[in-house]
């Protein structure tokens, strides 16, 4: 069964730092992985899919890798600004299955 | 153009009572799914749908039940409410299983 942990579950910066966010998942057959961020008693916002096939992916001040091997992806924000503060979580769809694994989320904020 | 819509977005029912939830995917999408968060977890996956198929379904009770409309809109029903049926409900559309998947903003279900 998949499981898919985030680490860490909360953490607090002053606004302009870079940082990591990580995702772990158990087993490394995924169809892709996709990171979403959400505000506070809002819905899922799209920020990046990678596929399978793919390493990385990058939008804006976004940067997510994908390492299927060792079960882990990393979302890089740079210049951290006060609007980034939210829950971010990621998500995989594994090979024989057509939904989302979800991890917990990593709860952000930056502050100004 | 439109994003995914869910209706209503704030529900009050009584234990026992019945409720439907109501989601349009983006124009074009054929595959919608459900997502049931509870506060302070990420969202488990409850159904989803494919050319208005059952493409899979979660580890939730038959009280619940979904289905999808020749136009690709659907319903998730959830009958005998239980306090702990209080949760913010999720539909996603994408086009198909190696594509972007983009939430609604949720529908948020309290029973008392």
């Amino acid at each position: 069964k998949q499981e898919v942990t985030q680490i860490p579950a909360a953490l607090s910066v002053p606004e302009g730092e870079n940082l990591v966010l990580n995702c772990s998942f158990t087993d490394s057959a995924i169809y892709n992985l996709q990171w979403f961020r959400q505000d506070p008693g809002k819905g899922l916002t799209s920020l990046l899919l990678i596929q399978s096939s793919q390493r990385e992916q990058t939008s804006g001040r976004l940067n997510a890798s994908l390492d299927k091997s060792s079960g882990r992806s990393t979302l890089y924000i740079a210049a951290s600004q006060p609007g980034d503060s939210a829950t971010y979580l990621c998500a995989v769809i594994n090979n024989y299955g057509q939904n989302f694994v979800f991890g917990p989320g990593t709860r952000l904020s930056v502050l100004p | 153009d439109a994003g995914v819509t869910q209706s209503p977005t704030h529900l009050i029912k009584t234990r026992g009572q019945h409720v439907t939830l109501r989601c349009s995917p983006i124009s074009g999408h054929k595959s919608v799914s459900w997502y049931q968060q509870v506060l302070g977890q990420g969202p488990q996956f409850i159904f989803q749908y494919y050319e208005k198929e059952e493409r899979g379904r979660g580890n939730f009770p038959d009280r619940f039940s979904a289905r999808q409309f020749p136009n690709y809109s659907s319903e998730l029903n959830v009958n005998a409410l239980l306090l702990g049926d209080s949760a913010l409900y999720l539909c996603a559309s994408s086009h198909g299983r190696n594509t972007e998947a983009f939430f609604g903003q949720g529908t948020r279900l309290t029973v008392v």
